[in-house]
């Protein structure tokens, strides 16, 4: 059974701090997917990581792949308040078109 | 239309009851999905469809149940309501020909079985 798990499942940075966010799956994938989630929100896309060694940035946000490690990794440099949300990876499963999610990190951000 | 779109919004439903969950997508994707949100537990998949006429059963399948008759509309149906499925509901779409098969999601519905 294909589990994708995410930690921290809670953070609590403040501002102008880096981290990272972990995401650990469980078997062979095509393709991993970071997403953004406002309160009460939809699910917005972040990245799309189609290979390994694959690294994308946008803003304060880097994201990476290890397929061989199975590991992504989502960098926040230099926090700040509107990064304030929760934070999804999930997994397309290998010829499939399944998607498997991480249970979230939930980010809160400190002025 | 632009997108995803779900109906309803948010619904109070009393146990036993029949309810269908409406999506609809333009960007004629061929893939849709039904997830459902708790809290905690993240995106579970309850059902999917590759194309138009075909659906499959994601991690949570039990007491749902889906149709896709033509591309661009994917209803879920709860049969008879139970209060452990009081959740958020998004559907999602995607086109699985495309390198990225990148998903893109409805606003949700939020359903409460009484």
């Amino acid at each position: 059974e294909l589990k994708v798990e995410q930690n921290p499942l809670f953070l609590s940075m403040q501002e102008e701090k880096n981290y990272t966010i972990y995401c650990n799956y469980s078997t062979t994938s095509d393709r991993l997917y970071w997403y953004r989630q406002d309160p009460g929100k939809s699910l917005e896309s972040l990245f799309v990581l189609l290979s390994n060694g694959a690294v994308k940035q946008e803003g304060r946000l880097m994201a990476s792949l290890d397929t061989k490690a199975r590991l992504s990794t989502l960098h926040i440099t230099a926090a700040v308040h509107d990064l304030s949300a929760t934070y999804f990876c999930a997994v397309l499963t290998s010829g499939t078109y399944k998607y498997i999610f991480g249970t979230g990190t939930r980010l809160k951000v400190l002025a | 239309i632009a997108g995803i779109t779900q109906a309803p919004t948010s619904q109070i439903l009393a146990a036993g009851r029949r309810m269908t969950l409406r999506c609809t997508q333009d960007m004629r994707h061929n893939a849709m999905y039904w997830y459902r949100q708790d809290l905690g537990l993240g995106l579970r998949l309850i059902h999917y469809s590759n194309t138009a006429g075909t659906t499959g059963k994601g991690e949570v399948p039990d007491g749902y149940s889906v149709s896709r008759a033509n591309t661009d509309d994917f209803p879920l149906t709860l049969a008879s309501a139970v209060p452990s499925q009081t959740s958020v509901y998004f559907c999602a779409s995607s086109q699985q020909v495309s390198s990225y098969n990148e998903q893109f999601f409805g606003p949700g519905t939020r359903l409460t079985v009484l």
